[in-house]
């Protein structure tokens, strides 16, 4: 069955950088677009960008300068980086399934994973 | 970007009651509105999409209607397990956009 899994450390330092993981099970990362997609405590969502079966990408106009996205096709692994980390950057961050290939409509999720920025 | 907004804020029904939760994008986005249920400590899930068509497995309780800048989501008969957070999505243009969030508790 289709499965997504964040990983990724859960306390990150200002000024530092994120690295997450996202790995994927049950479908090829060829055939659909993998999305980040973020979670303040107690707030709304915010969609980060995405990386499309082809391998392009596309970035939230807002976080573009910070956020980069590639992947591994062999491992099925998909991963996000972002630079410069405040603590507004605290939330819980998700990777998502698209089935749909021009923005984003998201049939599956992972089980999130809590990152806070704090010294 | 086209803002979504979603209303209301926050809602408290009695089980068996009807609920209705509005959202509202900035301009046309022709359909292309999916809801989203959040439970407490859990991912979203997808329930609607395409403004009316019910996800697999998703109880037929809910429904989902309206067209260009107006949609809404209707909860029949409320259960104890509805009890979330619901947010709406349009996923017409790029950047796709989520409307604040409705949550709903139990009267």
């Amino acid at each position: 069955q289709v499965q997504l899994k964040e990983s990724g450390p859960g306390l990150v330092q200002p000024s530092q950088t994120l690295s997450l993981t996202c790995t994927v099970s049950g479908f090829s990362l060829t055939s659909y677009d993998v999305h980040w997609v973020r979670q303040p405590p107690g707030k709304g969502l915010e969609w980060m960008g995405g990386i499309w079966g082809d391998g392009s990408t596309a970035y939230n106009s807002a976080l573009k300068s910070r956020l980069s996205i590639s992947r591994d096709t062999s491992k099925s692994q998909v991963f996000l980086k972002m630079n410069s980390l405040q603590t507004e950057d605290t939330a819980i961050y998700f990777c998502t399934r698209s089935v749909i290939t021009t923005t984003g409509l998201f049939d599956y999720w992972g089980q999130g994973v809590m990152v806070t920025v704090s010294s | 970007d086209i803002q979504m907004t979603q209303s209301p804020a926050s809602l408290s029904a009695s089980l068996g009651e009807t609920v209705t939760i509005e959202c509202l994008a900035s301009e046309d986005i022709y359909s292309n509105l999916a809801w989203y249920q959040q439970k407490p400590g859990k991912s979203p899930q997808l329930l609607i999409y395409y403004a009316n068509s019910l996800n697999d497995g998703v109880p037929s309780r809910f429904s989902g209607s309206g067209s260009g800048t107006q949609y809404s989501l209707k909860i029949n008969s409320l259960q104890s397990e509805d009890v979330s957070i619901y947010f709406c999505q349009q996923n017409y243009d790029s950047p796709p956009t989520f409307g604040g969030g409705t949550k709903l508790e139990l009267k």
